[in-house]
């Protein structure tokens, strides 16, 4: 069963930091490309960084890019999210989710994990 | 950047009648838009790949449609499980993903 596992959620000062993790479990991680994907309280769904499944390739949206780094250890099956530099405009639930194999969707993703940017 | 309109925002519905939500993009997306389920406090459940093909597990009343600008998910026979906000999403600028705003399936 794949299974997707954020942790490294809380609330946080802006212009402060704050490194997301990821544990995948359940299939051959170093396999897929992975991806963050945040959601705003009551608000809808954005796609946030790519990496991936070797970890050369990497994109971000345009709202983070400079003040986050995404990242991935495939000997310990797990994505990371680095966010410097936070913003009250950053809260959301922060998502990991996994590319479909060769195809345009995210086919599984996590349960999440809340970042609060306030003081 | 293509952006995609789902109609209507809200639709009020009751178990056992049919839901058609539709999502429109701004241009061409071919056949690469996918659909998904979210019910309050859970992660986002893919449904449906590829604007038609049912992804793993999903039950036959889901269907999906369309091709370049007009899409539409269709739930055929609404159980009690199915109300919850739809989203669709395309990658033409892959890999960078844009979602719709989404429907929110209300109980009527």
């Amino acid at each position: 069963e794949v299974q997707l596992v954020e942790s490294g959620g809380g609330l946080v000062q802006p212009g402060g930091s704050l490194r997301l993790s990821c544990a995948a479990s359940g299939f051959t991680f170093s396999s897929y490309e992975m991806n963050w994907v945040r959601q705003a309280p009551g608000k809808g769904l954005e796609w946030v960084s790519y990496i991936s499944s070797s970890g050369s390739t990497i994109y971000y949206a345009d709202s983070v890019k400079g003040r986050f780094t995404i990242s991935r250890d495939n000997a310990k099956n797990s994505l990371y999210l680095q966010m410097n530099s936070l913003r009250a405009e950053d809260t959301a639930v922060y998502y990991c989710a996994r590319d479909s194999y060769g195809g345009n969707d995210l086919d599984y993703w996590g349960q999440g994990t809340l970042v609060t940017v306030s003081s | 950047e293509i952006v995609l309109t789902q109609s209507p925002a809200t639709l009020s519905l009751s178990p056992g009648e049919r839901a058609t939500l539709s999502c429109r993009a701004s241009q061409s997306v071919s056949s690469y838009l996918a659909w998904y389920q979210q019910k309050p406090g859970q992660a986002p459940r893919l449904l449906i790949y590829d604007a038609s093909n049912r992804a793993t597990g999903i039950p036959a009343r889901f269907s999906g449609s369309g091709s370049g600008t007009d899409f539409t998910l269709t739930i055929s026979s609404l159980e009690p499980e199915d109300f919850a906000v739809y989203y669709c999403q395309q990658r033409s600028n892959w890999p960078r993903a844009t979602f719709g705003q989404g429907t929110k399936l209300e109980i009527k």
